[in-house]
C-alpha cells in the first residue's frame, strides 16, 4: 500500500503571498490531519478533516485554512505568508482520526522570506 | 497551564543497556498517549497507543507505562542500537466527546546510541 504523500516538498514564498499545500492519504483512510512543526514550538496540530468536513481545529489563526475532497485527498492553505510561517508541515492519515495510530507524510518545508 | 514535557536533554547511552523516555503532562486528561519516532527530514512514525486504562504495554524491545495518577508516561527501549537514534514523540489523545478529539504533542526527546 502507498504511503501518505505531500506535494511539493520544498516552496519558498515571500511575506504577503498565499500558499497551498497538497496531501494523498493512504488508501481507505478518510481522515486527514495537518500540523505545523517548527524548533520552537515542536509539533502542533492545525486541523483534522474526515469525509470532507473539518472535524477538529487547533489555535491557529484563520490564515490557515484547509479542505478535503470526495477522494479524501486534502489540501491546506495558507493567506498573508508571515516570517513565522516557516515551518514543516506534515500531514498524517488514519482510519479513525486523531485518536488512533497516524500515518504522517514526508511533509512540506516551507520557507517564507 | 497545560504542558506536556519530555526529557529536555538529549539521552546518550551506550548501545545493549536500555533507554527510558519520559513524557509528563499536566493539566491535560488524555483517553490515550502514543509514541513515535522521527527522524531528521521524515514524519514521525507511530510505535505504540496505551490507553488510560492500561498500565503497561508491550511490542518487541519496546515498552510503554501510562500512570494517570502520577500523569507520566514511560518509553522503555531494551538492548538498544545505533539504529534506535532518532527523537521520539510523545503524543496526548484528547476527547471531547462524539468524534471531536485532539492530538497533542511533546516536544520530543533526541536519543542518541553510542556503538
Amino acid at each position: 500500500k502507498a504511503g501518505v504523500t505531500q506535494t511539493p516538498r520544498y516552496l519558498i514564498k515571500t511575506r504577503g503571498q498565499q500558499v497551498t499545500l497538497s496531501c494523498s492519504p493512504i488508501s481507505g483512510h478518510r481522515s486527514v490531519s495537518w500540523y505545523q512543526q517548527t524548533p520552537g514550538q515542536g509539533l502542533q496540530f492545525l486541523f483534522e478533516y474526515f469525509s470532507e468536513t473539518q472535524r477538529n481545529k487547533g489555535n491557529f489563526p484563520g490564515r490557515f485554512s484547509g479542505r478535503q475532497f470526495s477522494n479524501s485527498r486534502s489540501e491546506m492553505n495558507v493567506s498573508t505568508l508571515e516570517l513565522g510561517d516557516s515551518a514543516l508541515y506534515l500531514c498524517a492519515s488514519s482510519l479513525v482520526g486523531t485518536r488512533g495510530e497516524q500515518f504522517f507524510g514526508p511533509g512540506t518545508r516551507l520557507t517564507v522570506l | 497551564s497545560q504542558k506536556i514535557e519530555q526529557n529536555s536533554e538529549a539521552l546518550n547511552i551506550q548501545e545493549g543497556k536500555t533507554a527510558t523516555l519520559t513524557c509528563n503532562y499536566t493539566n491535560y486528561s488524555p483517553a490515550y498517549l502514543q509514541w513515535y519516532r522521527q527522524d531528521p527530514g521524515r514524519g514521525p512514525v507511530f510505535l505504540l497507543l496505551i490507553r488510560e486504562n492500561e498500565k503497561e504495554k508491550r511490542k518487541e524491545r519496546l515498552k510503554v507505562t501510562f500512570d494517570t495518577t502520577l500523569k507520566q508516561s514511560l518509553f522503555h527501549i531494551t538492548a538498544s542500537q545505533p539504529a534506535d537514534s532518532a527523537t521520539y514523540l510523545c503524543a496526548l489523545v484528547l476527547l471531547y466527546g462524539g468524534a471531536t478529539n485532539k492530538l497533542i504533542f511533546g516536544t520530543g526527546t533526541l536519543l542518541a546510541v553510542q556503538p
